[in-house]
């Protein structure tokens, strides 16, 4: 099973919005609605963000959001700011009880 | 508040073996599906195996299989990977999760494995 595909870097200024692409196929992110995204600061656990392609988990602000069209899901933070600095993933079910990260996506504000 | 804390991480020759645990609180053990997912220095994550709630369904990465088992004892509120023919390749922190709605939303801080001669 191949990692999804997503960008290396995002970047925006405070209060800027950034979107992150996470690209698979019709057997993964495209075949399910069990899309996640997560967010890992250097040095910590990766926290979780979204789930079920647009779900908040409790105590994730609403700047964070998810969407998925076709074989491509997205994460877009709204409102930068200087914390949400940090590694994030995306996560799909790939079918026959197999699951698969993203590469990762380094994001940075300016 | 929930907690997962692992342990048994350390250095291993290749060819070696490991046992890492997982203590959990805070939370109905029992009723969760619990994950194994590990990352390689300066790496991505990898999801590794899954265990259903009363062990009769587990699943692996392909590049495990074989080699890996999951297990958990739910009287003891306690999860564990077996690693056995370890490779370079599985140097890694390994992180024990919880898993819902096919997500991993509770993480331990992981636990680092080095393979190496």
């Amino acid at each position: 099973q191949s990692a999804l595909t997503q960008p290396p870097s995002a970047s925006g200024s405070p209060g800027q919005s950034v979107t992150i692409s996470c690209t698979g196929t019709s057997s993964d992110v495209g075949g399910y609605n069990y899309v996640s995204w997560y967010q890992q600061h250097p040095g910590k656990a990766p926290k979780l963000m979204i789930y079920e392609v647009t779900k908040r988990p409790s105590g994730v602000p609403d700047r964070f959001s998810g969407s998925k069209s076709g074989n491509t899901a997205s994460l877009t933070v709204s409102g930068l700011q200087t914390e949400d600095e940090a590694d994030y993933y995306c996560y799909s079910y790939a079918g026959s009880n197999n699951f698969v990260f993203g590469t990762g996506t380094k994001v940075t504000v300016l | 508040e929930v907690q997962l804390v692992e342990s048994g991480g350390g250095s291993v020759q290749p060819g070696g073996s490991l046992r890492l645990s997982c203590a959990a609180s805070g939370f109905s053990f029992s009723t969760y599906w619990m994950s194994w997912v590990r990352q390689a220095p300066g790496k991505g994550l990898e999801w590794v195996a899954n265990i259903k709630q009363d062990g009769s369904e587990k699943y692996y990465v392909d590049s495990v299989k074989g080699r890996f088992t999951i297990s958990r004892d739910n009287a003891k509120n306690s999860l564990y990977l077996q690693m056995n023919s370890l490779r370079a390749e599985d140097t890694a922190v390994y992180y024990c999760t919880t898993n819902v709605y096919g997500s991993h939303d509770h993480w331990g801080k992981g636990t680092l494995v080095t393979v190496s001669s």
